[in-house]
């Protein structure tokens, strides 16, 4: 399969602990995306990626979230101090032009 | 006032029938207009760009009004396999091709 991939599909977590996502792009993509969506809304921009440079963080992101795509390839998103607000699904998406595909997504749950 | 907004639904219609519905979206300088497609618990998956001559893919027509900043879209001879959410999305500015989504219309197609 040489879609966006994202592991884990799913994470279960106690509130305060610490949790990391990890994207897959499709390989030729030089953008990478990350956004949040819960129930009933569409998906929340939160960040993106130009190759490995991070070139635009929403306000949505707070001090606890941080990404990184270090050698321009996957990308990993952490959440520290998980709050249950923080109860999602996290979606990433690639692209090379207009067309965004997106991974499974990763379904957070925090207790 | 959200960036772009839609009627929820859900639109419930028999199969074979004609089922529209429309967005708006709040900043007149968008460049590009989307509607994805996303079933229960999946990704979203892109459905079709809109382009301001409006486009028209097999039974799915989607449509651009810059004027009055709505977009719509309409499928026709429903078949049971189109039932699910429908998100519009824009791309405010097209140096970074980041996606606002509205909420999504859900669309029910019954035997």
């Amino acid at each position: 399969d040489t879609g966006v991939s994202q592991d884990p599909r799913h994470k279960i977590t106690k509130r305060g602990q610490n949790v990391t996502f990890r994207c897959d792009p499709i390989s030729e993509h030089n953008r990478l995306y990350w956004y949040r969506q819960t129930l009933g809304q569409g998906p929340e921009f939160l960040t993106y990626f130009q190759n490995e440079a991070q070139l635009e963080k929403s306000r949505l992101l707070s001090d606890r979230f941080s990404a990184e795509r270090p050698k321009g390839s996957f990308s990993t998103l952490e959440i520290q101090r998980t709050e249950q607000g923080d109860s999602a699904m996290y979606l990433c998406a690639s692209s090379l032009d207009n067309e965004q595909f997106f991974g499974p997504g990763t379904r957070l749950t925090v207790l | 006032r959200k960036e772009v907004e839609q009627d929820p639904g859900p639109f419930n219609v028999p199969e074979g029938a004609t089922v529209a519905f429309n967005c708006t979206y709040s900043n007149s300088a968008s460049q590009s207009f989307f509607w994805y497609r996303q079933d229960c618990r999946k990704e979203p998956k892109l459905l079709m760009s809109v382009y301001s001559s409006g486009n028209e893919d097999g039974r799915f027509t989607a449509q651009l009004n810059r004027a009055s900043q709505y977009i719509s879209l309409l499928i026709r001879d429903s078949k049971l396999s189109d039932s699910a959410t429908y998100l519009c999305v824009v791309n405010m500015n097209s140096n970074d091709y980041k996606l606002s989504f509205g909420a999504g219309t859900t669309v029910t197609v019954r035997a």
